[in-house]
């Protein structure tokens, strides 16, 4: 149980152009969603906090007008990364905690390519 | 906390031993710890956990140790497997739901 199924798992855009990633909780509700990036060789950087219903909150140094983050709903977050640029190229990845007090399910990851 | 740089360390073991994988973290106030697998092109997967009110916790092959007053967390993988293979991630949780994760140490299984 506790699965969140992230799409695409692969992107090629081109500069300029706006990509959306989507995660969703197939068997539970996920008030909240983590949405991290990593770049080749480094670690899990967040970004951003989503929560249903309201504002996300953004990590510093993250521009949350390039990176729009949308909550509607339990079971789906978006991550939009608008006016992509090659140095956006990374690997995206959302994450939400199981609502037991511990423990969190990964979504497998969105390779974005920005060419 | 630790910083992020472009070159993980690694560590390589013999297939069959054991091996240990360290981690700094940075908040005495974390009280959650988590070590995740992840393998080229995947999402992180959970490996083990354990509780700031907990010194030692055991699973199938892996063990992870909390020394809360240095803040070290290690992860122990006993007989290793060419499956063992990945990058290993220590993450830490402060009250908020929010992880932060450790820079990472790439395993390499020799055959």
């Amino acid at each position: 149980g506790a699965v969140v199924s992230q799409h695409p798992s692969r992107v090629i855009c081109k500069s300029g152009t706006s990509v959306k990633i989507e995660c969703r909780s197939l068997d539970f509700q996920a008030t909240t969603m983590f949405w991290y990036r990593q770049f080749p060789k480094q670690s899990l950087m967040l970004m951003a906090t989503s929560n249903e219903g309201s504002k996300a909150t953004y990590e510093q140094g993250v521009e949350k007008d390039k990176f729009l983050i949308n909550h509607a709903s339990l079971t789906l977050s978006t991550l939009t990364v608008t006016s992509a640029h090659p140095e956006d190229s990374s690997f995206y990845i959302c994450s939400a905690p199981r609502g037991s007090g511990y423990g969190y399910t990964f979504g497998s990851g969105t390779r974005l390519t920005v060419v | 906390g630790e910083s992020v740089g472009l070159h993980l360390p690694t560590l390589s073991v013999q297939e069959g031993d054991n091996s240990i994988i360290n981690c700094a973290y940075s908040n005495s106030a974390s009280d959650y710890f988590i070590w995740y697998k992840q393998e080229s092109g995947k999402g992180p997967q959970f490996i083990i956990d354990i509780r700031s009110n907990m010194d030692k916790r055991q699973g199938q092959r892996v063990t992870v140790l909390l020394n809360k007053t240095v803040k070290h967390l290690s992860l122990q993988i006993a007989a290793t497997q060419p499956g063992d293979s990945a990058v290993y991630f220590c993450a830490e949780r402060v009250g908020n739901e929010k992880l932060t994760f450790g820079t990472g140490t790439r395993l390499t299984i020799i055959p």
